[in-house]
């Protein structure tokens, strides 16, 4: 069973600061994605990380993968309030030909106070 | 842009009655997911389906849940009896390839009394 551990669980931080949050496994994936998702909502997509070592950027948010396809980070430069909202990431499993579906981490809690 | 849409947005049903879970795809999609998340829990993978049959299904996926693509656009998701720990939102979720972006529906949240 593949398990993705996301880090930290919670972190309130100010405006103007940053951060990064952690995505780590002990298993190889094809490709990780990152979502953000609402209460009540459905997971929206930020990036698919696919190559190891890729850095992807959106905005102030920067993403990694990791060299060895294991584990992800995403940093955010000078957060805003705006960028409140849980974290997710999910990977593909490495031969499931897309069939065995995507396996979530328990995701981030970020809250960015004014 | 094209989503993926799903209806009912919520579904209160009683312990024992039959639910089914409606999800259309985006268009030119061919792999398609239902998921769950218990409320609080992380989303939990429930069964993929291509090429109109069953790819692969987890160990929540047992004998009271059914899948079914009756027509060129919708994606159900059946629950024949409902228990109530299948109490949670359901996502239909939609990609056009292997390894290439899952989009997810606005979920269903079900509960069931």
């Amino acid at each position: 069973t593949q398990l993705l551990e996301q880090s930290p669980q919670f972190l309130s931080i100010q405006e103007g600061e940053n951060l990064t949050v952690y995505c780590n496994s002990s298993s190889v994936f094809s490709s990780l994605q990152w979502y953000r998702q609402e209460p009540g909502e459905g997971p929206v997509l930020l990036v698919t990380v696919v190559t190891g070592g890729e850095v992807k950027k959106l905005k102030r948010l920067t993403f990694q993968f990791g060299d060895a396809r294991k584990d992800s980070s995403l940093h955010i430069t000078a957060a805003q309030p705006g960028d409140t909202g849980l974290y997710l990431c999910a990977g593909d499993a490495v031969g499931g030909g897309g069939a065995d579906g995507l396996t979530f981490g328990k995701g981030t809690h970020l809250i960015i106070q004014p | 842009e094209p989503e993926v849409t799903q209806t009912p947005s919520h579904q209160v049903t009683q312990m024992g009655q039959e639910v089914i879970l409606r999800c259309v795809p985006i268009s030119n999609h061919l792999y398609f997911y239902w998921y769950r998340q218990i409320l609080g829990q992380k989303v939990e993978f429930l069964v993929s389906f291509y090429n109109n049959e069953i790819s692969e299904k987890s160990e929540i996926f047992d004998d009271q849940f059914s899948v079914e693509r009756p027509d060129g656009s919708n994606f159900t998701l059946k629950i024949r009896s409902t228990k109530l720990e299948d109490s949670a939102m359901y996502f239909c979720a939609s990609r056009r390839d292997t390894n290439t972006e899952a989009f997810f529906g606005q979920g269903t949240r079900l509960t069931v009394v």
